[in-house]
């Protein structure tokens, strides 16, 4: 019953490094999807993708990259970290056929760039 | 651009009583709304939604109401339960959209 599934749960990171979130569905969604949010705001899409090797920009993607090589997993890099990257970073995923647009979200991955 | 908005960022109810959530959005081209909760530590989980060819959903003790010319919709809960007590997300699709905009939340707190 995993669902949607995010790595690592924390993380600190210095200013430049680079690191990658992990996010992998089991649910056969072709829909996946990339949130971050930020203190006393709303979410806001990073990335999103409708399908194996199909990947498109949402409101923030400066500073992010991602690709989707299979239907299950779909990774968020981020290249030279700042601290403006600190935020809690959420996964999501939804089927538009089978579940409309109700999208399922992983637990959130907690990022500080220090 | 804050295309939707949760002007009150915080919410204490008694339980037993109603709550009531508000929303509203600046973007004529939404047609689909959602509310989804999210407890500490955890993602939003969904909770209810409309479109925006229906003025109300119901769902237990959970109702949205729609307002499409006031571009406003709201969340009903009654009664309130302490399990409720969450953060509470308002969120607007468009036709053929994927960009999902949500507003920045509502934390309610409901007391014993």
């Amino acid at each position: 019953n995993a669902g949607v599934t995010q790595t690592p749960k924390f993380r600190i990171l210095k200013i430049g490094q680079s690191m990658t979130l992990q996010c992998t569905q089991d649910m056969n969604h072709n829909y996946m999807y990339w949130y971050r949010q930020d203190p006393g705001m709303g979410l806001k899409l990073i990335y999103y993708s409708v399908g194996a090797g199909i990947t498109d920009k949402g409101e923030v993607p400066n500073g992010y990259n991602v690709s989707r090589s299979t239907t299950e997993d779909f990774p968020l890099r981020l290249e030279l970290a700042a601290p403006s990257q600190t935020s809690v970073y959420f996964c999501a995923s939804n089927n538009r056929v089978n579940s409309g647009n109700t999208i399922y979200f992983g637990e959130g991955s907690w990022l500080t760039v220090v | 651009d804050q295309q939707v908005k949760q002007n009150s960022p915080s919410l204490s109810v008694q339980e037993g009583r109603i709550s009531i959530l508000n929303c509203d959005y600046t973007n004529s081209m939404f047609d689909y709304f959602l509310w989804y909760k999210k407890y500490p530590a955890e993602g939003p989980t969904f909770l209810i939604s409309i479109s925006s060819i229906k003025d109300k959903n119901e769902d237990g003790r959970f109702t949205v109401f729609l307002n499409k010319s006031a571009k406003h919709l709201s969340l009903h809960i009654v009664p309130s339960q302490p399990g409720d007590s969450a953060v509470y997300f308002c969120a607007a699709l468009g036709n053929n959209n994927n960009d999902m905009r949500f507003g920045a939340g509502t934390r309610l707190t409901v007391k014993p």
